[in-house]
């Protein structure tokens, strides 16, 4: 069954430190995707990245980085140096293609308050 | 600017009520999507439309229903048969509904139930 699990309920930090977002997901298709969105108090949620379960390659936007590892089924996300505006509620979400349509199955969510 | 608009921001309805939520688009997208968020939990899909005049159920659609006359227009009326309808609801649109399409978001509806 899909599942996409975010163990992490909160977390807080001090500006600067570095922080890491843990995901796991479970799938028996091999063709999917995954995302981050960003959830800020205003509520629109803000897409941050899309990755497909062929291309394992880690990718660094700015000071967020995403490390993908397919065996241990994990898409974790980091903040580098984090700064107040990071603070939000992160989603992490699995589509799968042998679901025949875009749905979305999203984790819980990680509420990350960076403290001034 | 492109976007997707979401109507009213809050909402307050009496038991019994039935409402209906606005969303509308101008990305010219073909797929529009409704998803549910509960306090502390993710977001769950009520229903998804890939092309107008076609819709599917999603996860959680008892309760809910919709149209789509129109690209842009994707309105979800909450009826009184929704036990817990009190949420915040998320419209969202991405360009063909093709698996791993993005999706975007609009800025969400807070529904109560007096």
């Amino acid at each position: 069954a899909q599942k996409v699990t975010q163990a992490q309920t909160e977390i807080s930090v001090v500006e600067k430190e570095d922080v890491t977002l843990d995901c796991v997901y479970e799938t028996r298709d091999t063709t999917y995707y995954l995302f981050w969105y960003k959830q800020p108090p205003s509520g629109e949620l803000v897409f941050l990245i899309r990755r497909n379960s062929f291309d394992e390659q880690n990718e660094i936007s700015g000071r967020y980085s995403w490390n993908f590892q397919k065996s241990t089924s994990s898409f974790n996300f980091t903040i580098t140096a984090s700064q107040v505006v990071d603070s939000a509620v992160y989603f992490c979400a699995l589509s799968e293609w042998g679901g025949a349509t875009n749905k979305l199955i999203f984790g819980t969510g990680t509420l990350l308050a960076v403290q001034p | 600017d492109g976007g997707i608009t979401q109507s009213p921001k809050y909402l307050f309805r009496k038991e019994g009520q039935n409402v209906t939520l606005s969303c509308e688009q101008n990305l010219n997208h073909d797929a529009m999507y409704w998803y549910r968020q509960d306090p502390g939990q993710g977001l769950r899909l009520i229903y998804y439309s890939q092309i107008v005049n076609d819709f599917q159920k999603g996860d959680i659609a008892e309760g809910y229903s919709v149209s789509r006359e129109k690209k842009e227009s994707f309105p979800l009326t909450v009826t009184s048969a929704q036990k817990n309808p009190t949420a915040f609801y998320l419209c969202a649109s991405s360009n063909r509904g093709l698996v791993g399409d993005e999706q975007f978001f609009g800025p969400g509806t807070r529904l109560t139930v007096l």
